[in-house]
């Protein structure tokens, strides 16, 4: 299995421009979610979604869109990028169980993330 | 979600036992908690997670207080290789959804 993977893994961009980042998991999972880490902090949730077909808005949505057409694949859209969007961006997967006790349950498995430069 | 606080920064020798406090004083009785840790320029890392019993595993021992206000992670032979920025995390279990912190550096040093 190759876990959650993301592309690209570098990308620089002008401002104005627009992008997608692809994230695809193989491991089934119902919900998938999009972070970004600035320097020195810790992960803030951009959107996330808990099936086919569904998002939902996280902490900070603002300037990005997502889609989740597919199960495996969770799609971040930047459609005019910004320099305040420059940043590291991380996918996750969980499987979505509620009130799960057993090693695995609700953890959330991570991409090797997408560093992103807008000037 | 109940807010953690955690030291900014901890130093531990090789082979010994590093221990990372972690409190959550507000934290529900239905909050469990959760610790990941990141590793340089790497995703974030599921290390383990407990409700209000101690819990082990291959990785690490969560230590929860009778009181469920603080917590600490015990590496129990650290190596280089673990050298990260260690999140405390503070959530429902049903709701899937991770509030990062800015998470203990710790310095593994030989």
């Amino acid at each position: 299995n190759a876990g959650v993977t993301q592309t690209p893994k570098f990308r620089v961009l002008k401002t104005g421009q627009s992008m997608t980042l692809l994230c695809a998991q193989d491991m089934n999972h119902e919900y998938m979610y999009w972070y970004r880490q600035d320097p020195g902090m810790g992960l803030r949730l951009i959107h996330y979604s808990v099936g086919e077909g569904t998002t939902a808005k996280g902490e900070v949505p603002d300037g990005y869109n997502v889609s989740r057409l597919k199960k495996q694949n969770f799609l971040l859209g930047l459609e005019s990028a910004a320099p305040s969007q420059t940043s590291v961006y991380f996918c996750a997967s969980s499987s979505g169980l509620a009130g799960g006790r057993r090693h695995g349950d609700n953890e959330q498995f991570f991409g090797p993330g997408t560093r992103l430069t807008v000037l | 979600d109940a807010k953690t606080t955690q030291p900014t920064s901890m130093d531990c020798a090789e082979g010994r036992a590093a221990n990372l406090p972690c409190n959550h004083s507000t934290i529900s009785g239905n909050e469990y908690v959760y610790w990941y840790r990141q590793i340089h320029s790497q995703g974030p890392q599921y290390i383990i997670h407990g409700l209000k019993n101690n819990e082990t595993n291959e990785m690490a021992s969560l230590i929860i207080t009778e009181d469920r206000k603080s917590s600490t992670l015990i590496l129990p032979h650290a190596t280089l290789r673990d050298t990260a920025v260690y999140y405390c995390i503070v959530r429902v279990s049903y709701g899937n959804k991770l509030v990062f912190g800015a998470g203990t550096i710790l310095r593994v040093k030989s």
